[in-house]
């Protein structure tokens, strides 16, 4: 699986738009690019995933460049809610092994 | 309502011990796993089963044992308890095991003393 790489910690003020990037350089044809995100004190819960075109759904949006090297999650408006640590995964889809590699993520902080 | 739920949500018990926890999913998924998050946050799969049968072993001591009664839940047994258990565990399923799409349990929060 490809690897990926996070900034540790970023900032957001309640109502903007949180931007949180991901570089996945050595990223596979058939490999998705997955987000997911841990609330304090519970389990994580996915967000969204992509192969290249962007996409979008009530929760954020996936921002894919063209090589596929890169990705953005879009928060919209971010809530004081939604401060968490955003982990950007990447991964063949149906592998049959559904195992999920988590890194250090981002610690996103929604301040008011 | 609960989608996924795990028994208990605190554990405090004392080394040597053994000690389960348990899971349920009420989303007609095949396949459930069990993450360990230990202190440094770092998240890793321990187990992963499809329809009652261990398809992920990711080299977890012979301690730690899952049983899949039915497709609907896996317990997680520990025998002999070690201070490095302390940890939260999660319990996560997804329709099948070509899914990367996952829902994860609340965690139970195991504290080995």
């Amino acid at each position: 699986d490809a690897k990926t790489t996070q900034p540790t910690s970023m900032d957001c003020a309640e109502g903007r738009a949180a931007n949180l990037p991901c570089n996945h350089s050595t990223i596979s044809g058939n490999e998705y690019v997955y987000w997911y995100r841990q609330i304090h004190s519970q389990g994580p819960q996915y967000i969204i995933h992509g192969l290249k075109n962007n996409e979008t759904n009530e929760m954020a949006s996936l921002i894919i460049t063209e090589d596929r090297k890169s990705s953005t999650l879009i928060l919209p408006h971010a809530t004081l809610r939604d401060t968490a640590v955003y982990y950007c995964i990447v991964r063949v889809r149906g592998s049959n092994t559904g195992k999920l590699i988590f890194g250090q993520g981002t610690t996103l902080q929604v301040k008011p | 309502d609960t989608a996924v739920s795990q028994t208990p949500k605190y554990l405090v018990t004392q080394m040597g011990n053994d000690k389960s926890i348990k899971c349920e999913q009420n989303l007609g998924h095949d396949t459930m796993y069990w993450y360990k998050q230990d202190s440094k946050k770092f998240l890793k799969i321990m187990f992963s089963y499809n329809n009652k049968e261990l398809i992920i072993n990711e080299t977890v001591p012979n301690r730690f044992s899952p049983k899949s009664p039915d497709k609907a839940h896996l317990n997680l047994h520990i025998n002999s308890l070690e201070l490095g258990d302390s940890a939260v565990y999660f319990c996560a399923s997804s329709p099948d095991g070509t899914y990367n799409e996952q829902f994860f349990g609340p965690g139970t929060r195991l504290t080995v003393l």
